[in-house]
Parts: C-alpha cells; sequence; structure tokens
C-alpha cells in the first residue's frame, strides 16, 4: 500500500497567515493526488483534484502543486473558516489512501 | 449536482453484522461511482472500497475483502455496503462518496456519514 504522510501533524496559525501544508507519498503518485478540507461533525470536502485543480466553489485562497511524490497545499490567506483538519489522499492505486491529517487551529 | 443520503446511525454485537446504505438524488447516479470510507472518531480516513453501479463492478481494500460486500440497485439510486463479522474495531463513522468511474477518481460530494458502534 502507498503511505501518506503530511507535515506538519498540527499547525497553530492567524487570520491573513499563508499556510502550506506538505503531502508526501511513499511511492510515485503521478499528479493523483487530492486534497479534502474536514470540520468537526461534518464529512470531508474537496478542495484540490488531481494536484493543483481546484474545485468547483472553492476560494482562490486555496491552491495545491506537486507530482511523483511530493504535493503540497497552500493557503493564500488564512480567513476565519478555514480552520479545519486538512487530508490528502492518492487515487492513483487501490487501495486509494489519505495522510494522517493536519490540524489547523487558531494561534 | 448528485446529493448523498445516507441512513442512520447503527449499534451491533460483536460478531453481527451492518447493512448500511447510500441514496443518490439530484442528478445522474449512473455516471458516478460510489465508494466507502471509513473514520473511526477523532482518527483518519480509510477507503473501503468502490462500487461502479452502471456495470455492477468494483473493487473493496484487501483489509476487508472478506468482510465487506458493496452492492447497487439502479432502479432506487442506492447503493449498499455490508460488514460482517463485526468487531469492536469497526466502530467508526462510515462515509459514501461520489467519483468519476475511472480509477483515478477523487471523492466529491460526500453522505452525511453513518455512526456504526460495535459494543457487547
Amino acid at each position: 500500500d502507498i503511505q501518506m504522510t503530511q507535515s506538519p501533524s498540527s499547525l497553530s496559525a492567524s487570520v491573513g497567515d499563508r499556510v502550506t501544508i506538505t503531502c508526501r507519498a511513499s511511492q510515485s503518485v503521478s499528479k493523483y493526488l487530492n486534497w479534502y478540507q474536514q470540520k468537526p461533525g461534518r464529512a470531508p470536502k474537496l478542495l484540490i483534484y488531481t494536484a493543483s485543480s481546484l474545485q468547483s466553489g472553492v476560494p482562490s485562497r486555496f491552491s495545491g502543486s506537486g507530482s511523483g511524490t511530493g504535493f503540497t497545499l497552500t493557503i493564500s490567506s488564512l480567513q476565519p473558516e478555514d480552520f479545519a483538519t486538512y487530508y490528502c489522499q492518492q487515487s492513483y492505486f487501490t487501495p486509494y489512501t489519505f495522510g494522517q491529517g493536519t490540524k489547523l487551529d487558531m494561534k | 449536482q448528485v446529493q448523498l443520503v445516507q441512513s442512520g446511525a447503527e449499534v451491533k454485537k460483536p460478531g453481527s453484522s451492518v447493512t448500511l446504505s447510500c441514496k443518490a438524488s439530484g442528478g445522474s447516479f449512473s455516471n458516478h461511482a460510489i465508494s466507502w470510507v471509513r473514520q473511526v472518531p477523532e482518527q483518519g480516513l480509510e477507503w473501503i472500497g468502490t462500487i461502479v453501479p452502471r456495470l455492477g463492478i468494483g473493487s473493496n481494500a484487501q483489509k476487508l475483502r472478506d468482510r465487506v460486500t458493496i452492492n447497487a440497485d439502479t432502479s432506487t439510486s442506492t447503493v449498499y455496503m455490508e460488514l460482517r463479522s463485526l468487531k469492536s474495531e469497526d466502530t467508526a463513522i462510515y462515509f459514501c462518496a461520489g467519483g468519476m468511474t475511472t480509477s483515478t477518481t477523487w471523492f466529491d460530494p460526500w453522505g452525511q456519514g453513518s455512526l456504526v458502534t460495535v459494543s457487547s
């Protein structure tokens, strides 16, 4: 199985900050890396698919980049509604696997 | 836009089985794959399996393959997941999620989740 490792596991930031979360795959997943946001008591929400494509309706302050084994999710200017847990997920090989999550909270 | 509505919470005894449902509405069910993903409370996400309802084929995670069955009723736009021989470690929130019919799909949209509690 492909192991997905996110860093950091938790992150404290302030409104307006630029935030970057990293996801590393144990082997190449090409461009097939997706990012989700999850708030407590809610289902995950797709933000970015195939590494850099912004899902419809997602604010443009979210962006993704990378290929192969290294990927990043960037929030350009953190907003109050962005405090949540973020997961990466590879969809190149089954079993599809997720990172362990990055919890973003308010400093 | 397809919306996915899941069945309610379940409490089960160890060794029993549970069947969860996921009903699609508001769009074309036949153009989607439906996956099941579970989440132990406060922990990470685990893919269980995927089915393409139009074709009736899919794949499941090796870890659960002997205990899980996913099938679809296209006449009612509903996908079912049965998990057998339940263990305490199967206690989790189970989500269904839509996706493309290609293997490189992402998961969108998601159902609201169904809590399964396994306890004696």
